[in-house]
């Protein structure tokens, strides 16, 4: 299995543009998660899916961002407007099941608002 | 929700010498205890792991201890290797991960 798969990488964009971040979790994964990583607030969960049903969305900022899983094999994480503060790692993971047990993180993608 | 402290933020240790990096948690109902090291540019990957139900784990240079009574679990890495050289995290699962703040670690050849 490759992983789990992000895109784009690295994305630049300026402040007001909309951004969309791509996942495909590990084939027959049933978990999805989307952290954000910045040096100031570390490692924070956005959102959690398991069976393409968000479970806690608690970690979402605000209403200008947004996450859907349409099918078990791809994701996305929406922020529209951008803004410069939403510069940050996004990373995607998955895992197998509902309980406890290793999640599988992406390379992650660089955003960068200007 | 759950509270993930990690400490210390930094630590420098000779080649050949042991790490040490401490983590508490807040809820009681945390039943998981994974340690995942970050390299530069990539996504994190776990390295080892506990479940409340077990003391310690041990693997090869890797070891975890847990104290469910005090909320704290710590990672152990001896006979250090540049290799080491990252960013460690440690994280409680109650219904999700949460994550410690990081640990850089660097290995002084």
């Amino acid at each position: 299995d490759a992983g789990v798969i992000q895109s784009p990488r690295h994305e630049v964009t300026e402040m007001g543009q909309e951004v969309t971040l791509r996942c495909k979790p590990i084939s027959g994964h049933n978990s999805l998660f989307w952290y954000r990583q910045t040096m100031m607030r570390g490692l924070e969960l956005l959102i959690y899916f398991n069976n393409n049903v968000p479970i806690d969305d608690s970690g979402m900022p605000e209403d200008r961002f947004s996450a859907k899983m349409p099918n078990a094999s791809f994701s996305t994480l929406k922020i529209q407007p951008s803004e410069p503060r939403d510069s940050a790692v996004y990373f995607c993971a998955s895992r197998d099941g509902i309980g406890p047990g290793e999640a599988f993180f992406g390379q992650g993608t660089r955003l960068t608002v200007v | 929700g759950e509270n993930v402290e990690q400490h210390p933020s930094t630590l420098s240790v000779q080649e050949g010498d042991s790490a040490v990096i401490k983590c508490t948690y807040s809820d009681s109902a945390s039943n998981y205890f994974p340690w995942y090291k970050q390299e530069l540019g990539k996504g994190p990957q776990l390295i080892i792991d506990i479940r409340s139900n077990v003391g310690e784990k041990k693997d090869q240079r890797i070891a975890v201890t847990l104290n469910k009574t005090a909320k704290h679990f710590s990672l152990h890495i001896t006979e250090t290797q540049p290799e080491d050289s990252a960013v460690y995290f440690c994280a409680a699962h109650d219904y999700k991960l949460s994550f410690g703040a990081g640990t850089t670690v660097t290995v002084r050849a």
